[in-house]
C-alpha cells in the first residue's frame, strides 16, 4: 500500500531563515512526486512534479529534489506570504491514475 | 473558464438528506478527480473519470456516493442519506490527461447536521 509521511507537522521560521520539508514515500512504481501549496479555505495549488532520482525543480524560493525514498522541499529565505500548508503526493505506475497525499506541512513564516 | 470550479462553496445539509455537489473543469481537460479532504488531513481520492466514463472509482467509500460526467465536462458528486461522517472538503481536480499535473478547484465545503 502506498504511503506517504510528510515532516515536520507544522513549522515556524523567521523570515529569511532557510529550511527544508521532508516527503518520505513508499509505492510500488513511482510514476510523479507531486508538491502543492494550500491556502486555508483553498484548494490546492500546483507547485512540482519530479519523476526521477536526482531530479530538481525551482520555483522563486522554492527547491523540490527526489531520491529513491524521499522528496525535500527546500525553501530560501522565506517570506511571510510563503506561509501555507505544503502537500506533497505520490502517483504510481500500477493501478489507480489518482495521487496519494501525505497530510501536509504547515509553514507559517514571521516577519 | 481559467480553471476548476466547484458549486457550491459551502453547504448545509441535515443528516439523511440527499447533496449534488458540481465541478465545472478547465475546459478541454479529459480527467477529472474527485478528492475528500477532512481537516489536517490531506486530500483523499474518490473517484476518477477519462472522458465520460469512470476509470476509477475504487476510493467512493460506499453506495451511497455515486458520480456521472454525461458529456466529458461538468461532473457531479451525488451522496445519498447523508450522515455526519461525510462532513468534509469535496475537492475536484481536471488534467490535460492522466500523465499531467492536476489543477484543484477552491472545494465545496460540506457540513451534515
Amino acid at each position: 500500500e502506498d504511503q506517504v509521511t510528510q515532516s515536520p507537522e507544522a513549522l515556524r521560521l523567521q523570515e529569511g531563515e532557510s529550511s527544508s520539508l521532508n516527503c518520505s514515500y513508499t509505492v510500488s512504481g513511482l510514476r510523479g512526486l507531486f508538491w502543492y501549496r494550500q491556502d486555508p479555505g483553498k484548494g490546492p495549488e500546483f507547485l512540482f512534479t519530479l519523476y526521477s532520482a536526482g531530479e530538481e525543480k525551482e520555483k522563486e524560493r522554492l527547491k523540490a529534489t527526489l531520491t529513491k525514498k524521499e522528496s525535500f522541499l527546500h525553501i530560501t529565505a522565506p517570506k511571510p506570504e510563503d506561509s501555507a500548508t505544503y502537500l506533497c503526493a505520490v502517483q504510481e505506475w500500477t493501478g489507480a491514475n489518482n495521487l496519494f497525499f501525505g497530510t501536509g506541512t504547515r509553514l507559517t513564516v514571521i516577519p | 473558464g481559467a480553471g476548476v470550479s466547484q458549486t457550491p462553496s459551502n453547504k448545509v445539509t441535515e443528516k439523511g438528506k440527499y447533496v449534488e455537489l458540481r465541478c465545472d473543469p478547465i475546459s478541454g481537460h479529459t480527467a477529472l478527480y474527485w478528492y475528500r479532504q477532512s481537516l489536517g488531513q490531506g486530500p483523499e481520492f474518490l473517484i476518477y473519470f477519462q472522458g465520460t466514463g469512470a476509470a476509477d472509482d475504487s476510493g467512493l467509500p460506499n453506495d451511497r456516493f455515486f458520480a456521472v460526467r454525461p458529456e466529458g465536462s461538468v461532473s457531479t458528486l451525488k451522496i445519498q442519506r447523508t450522515e455526519r461522517g461525510d462532513s468534509a472538503v469535496y475537492l475536484c481536480a481536471s488534467s490535460s490527461d492522466q500523465n499531467t499535473e492536476a489543477f484543484f478547484g477552491q472545494g465545496t465545503r460540506l457540513t451534515v447536521v
